[in-house]
Order: structure tokens, then sequence, then C-alpha cells
């Protein structure tokens, strides 16, 4: 099983809202992604979290706010978001360590208005 | 400064015929490569993998070809299936303490024609 699942699928909100995007694995995978991608364009990554902690944070704003509860579950928090922030929002995991496949989810489609 | 390359943006093969994805890189510190394919307004699929140690890897239909010293990679899909058109990326890892860090290139859009 490589599947990855994340909620909701799709997502509008206003500048003022605050909303969060979810994110599932049961591969027992120990590393978790966040990605963003505009059309047209490759996935970029915004953040990983290996064993629980993040470890890497590609100078995202912060109103992207990360976390990760435990080992199967990733939570992207939203709050005063920009028009432009309008994108796919993908969801990764990965074995770590040896295992550099990555295996994405299906994405959250975000509108801000 | 784009570590990972695809060319070209867009690719049109006929049902049947050999498709062929092709990937450069400038990065030496890459040793290891995977392919992916994506459908709109979906998550990226993992399709297939290839060692720097390997020059070639196969897989049903796809096969992955490495040229080291090229710094070059293709994804050959054969034979081509309507259901292969989406985008292609080729990606490399690098480590990052204890996960991994994809550079993706920017894709290639195949259509396989009937």
């Amino acid at each position: 099983d490589t599947e990855v699942t994340q909620t909701p699928k799709h997502l509008v909100m206003g500048m003022t809202n605050k909303k969060s995007l979810k994110c599932e694995q049961h591969m027992g995978h120990r590393a978790m992604y966040w990605y963003k991608q505009k059309a047209k364009k490759p996935p970029e990554l915004m953040f990983v979290y290996s064993y629980e902690k993040l470890s890497i944070n590609e100078s995202v704003p912060s109103r992207f706010s990360p976390e990760c509860p435990n080992s199967s579950l990733l939570n992207l928090h939203l709050h005063a978001l920009q028009p432009e922030d309008s994108a796919l929002y993908l969801c990764a995991s990965s074995q770590g360590g040896i295992g550099r496949e990555q295996y994405f989810g299906p994405g959250t489609r975000l509108t801000v208005t | 400064d784009q570590q990972v390359k695809q060319n070209s943006p867009s690719l049109s093969v006929q049902e049947g015929r050999i498709s062929i994805l092709n990937c450069d890189y400038t990065n030496s510190m890459f040793d290891y490569f995977l392919w992916y394919k994506k459908y709109p307004a979906e998550g990226p699929t993992f399709l297939i993998s290839i060692s720097s140690i390997k020059d070639k890897n196969e897989d049903g239909r796809f096969t992955v070809f490495l040229n080291k010293s090229a710094k070059h990679l293709s994804l050959h899909i054969v034979p081509s299936q309507p259901g292969d058109s989406a985008v292609y990326f080729c990606a490399a890892p690098l480590h990052a303490g204890t996960a991994s860090k994809l550079t993706f290139g920017t894709g290639t859009r195949l259509q396989v024609t009937l």
C-alpha cells in the first residue's frame, strides 16, 4: 500500500480565515513533506519532517505553519493567506534514510479569495 | 539555478510507438534519479527510478537510461498508450539528514494520440 491521503480535496478561503490541510500515511514512513505546486510548474518543497521533527523549512512565510502530531499525520495550518498562495498543496512521505522514493497524496486545491 | 532540466515542454507520440522523454542534470552529487507521472489536479505518481551505479533500469513498458558522463537520463515508454498522456517529471534527491530533498525538472507534457 503506497497511499497518502489528503483532506480536503478543495478549499476556498478568504484572506482573514484560518484553515488546516491534513495528510495521513500508514506506510510506516518516517519522513513527510509539504509541497506547493502552481500551474505548469514543478512541485516546490516547503517543509520536511523527519521522525516527527521539522528538519527543513524552505524559507516559507509564517502564514504557513506545519505540524506533525504523530508519525502518520501531517498538518499545514493556514492563516492570513494571500491570493498568490492559491495552488495545489501536495503531501508526500518516504522511508527516510535509504528510502529515496517519495509517495505523493492527491493534493488539496486551495483558492484564496 | 535549475539543477534538473527537461528541455522539451511537450511531446506528441502515436499510440503504439515509443515515447522518449529526456532529462539533464548539472549537480554531480546526484546519485539517484526518479521519474514521476502527473495527471491534472492529482499528485505525482512514482514510476521508476535508477541508481547512478546502473545505466539502465526496466519495469514493464518503462525503461530509464542513465548516461553519467553526459549527465543525461531518458525515460522510454514502449508501446505508448493513450493513458500515458500526462506530465512527466524527472527528479533527483539529495539527502537532508534522515529525509531526502527532491529537485524536480520542469516537466514534459506527453500526449499519446490514436
